[in-house]
């Protein structure tokens, strides 16, 4: 079935370091969402991506949806603190409306 | 903003009870989910719903079950509780097309952290 590889699993990082994180598949979709899990909290959508070639950005957040329509890059600029959390990637898998989800990637941010 | 509301933000529960876990969202949308979040494991889709009193199962459906009488209102059930339903479950809702399954940006509720004893 679809699967999403998300990369890297878990960053550690210092305060102002930019920061990068990837989801690949196997398969092509024609949507890729970004979201952030705050721990004990809800994933919150930060991005939502539609077309192919796509760079969106959200404050210091961008993301892109790659040509080959199998994969996506969040970018975060000048990480601070309140970035901490678990960031996941998402595809929509049109044949049945479901989305697939990345493993996520848990990033850690050191004053 | 869309809203989408969980019954509790924890709950301890011991084998073999019934189990009822509610999510209302007030934006209207057609499509329901429910999700059970693990560590390692990501979010992995239990049941969804594209209509009311439809339903349709996810990836791990086994021992669960979902009611959806109102079209704001997606229930999820465990009928017999038991220890490996320990988890953190999430309820999502999408505007989706009338009829198919295809489906908008998922909102999420904040999750009932789950504790079968």
């Amino acid at each position: 079935g679809q699967q999403l590889n998300q990369s890297p699993q878990s960053m550690f990082i210092q305060e102002g370091e930019d920061v990068s994180m990837n989801c690949t598949s196997s398969s092509i979709f024609n949507t890729w969402l970004w979201y952030k899990q705050d721990p004990g909290e809800g994933p919150v959508l930060l991005i939502a991506l539609y077309k192919a070639g796509e760079l969106t950005s959200n404050g210091r957040l961008t993301a892109q949806f790659g040509i080959t329509r199998k994969d996506s890059f969040l970018n975060i600029s000048a990480s601070i603190p309140s970035d901490v959390g678990i960031y996941f990637c998402a595809g929509l898998y049109n044949q049945g409306g479901k989305l697939i989800f990345g493993q996520g990637t848990e990033l850690s941010v050191k004053p | 903003d869309v809203k989408v509301t969980q019954s509790s933000r924890y709950l301890v529960k011991r084998t073999g009870e019934k189990v009822f876990l509610e999510c209302v969202q007030d934006m209207d949308h057609e499509n329901m989910f429910w999700y059970r979040q693990d560590p390692g494991l990501g979010l992995r889709l239990i049941y969804f719903s594209y209509d009311v009193k439809m339903k349709e199962k996810g990836d791990i459906p086994e021992g669960y079950s979902v009611s959806r009488e109102k079209k704001e209102r997606f229930s999820l059930i465990l009928e017999s509780a038991s220890t490996n339903q320990t988890s953190m479950y999430l309820c999502a809702s999408a505007s989706g097309t009338s009829g198919g399954l295809s489906t908008d940006t998922q909102y999420f509720g904040p999750g009932t952290r789950l504790t079968v004893l």
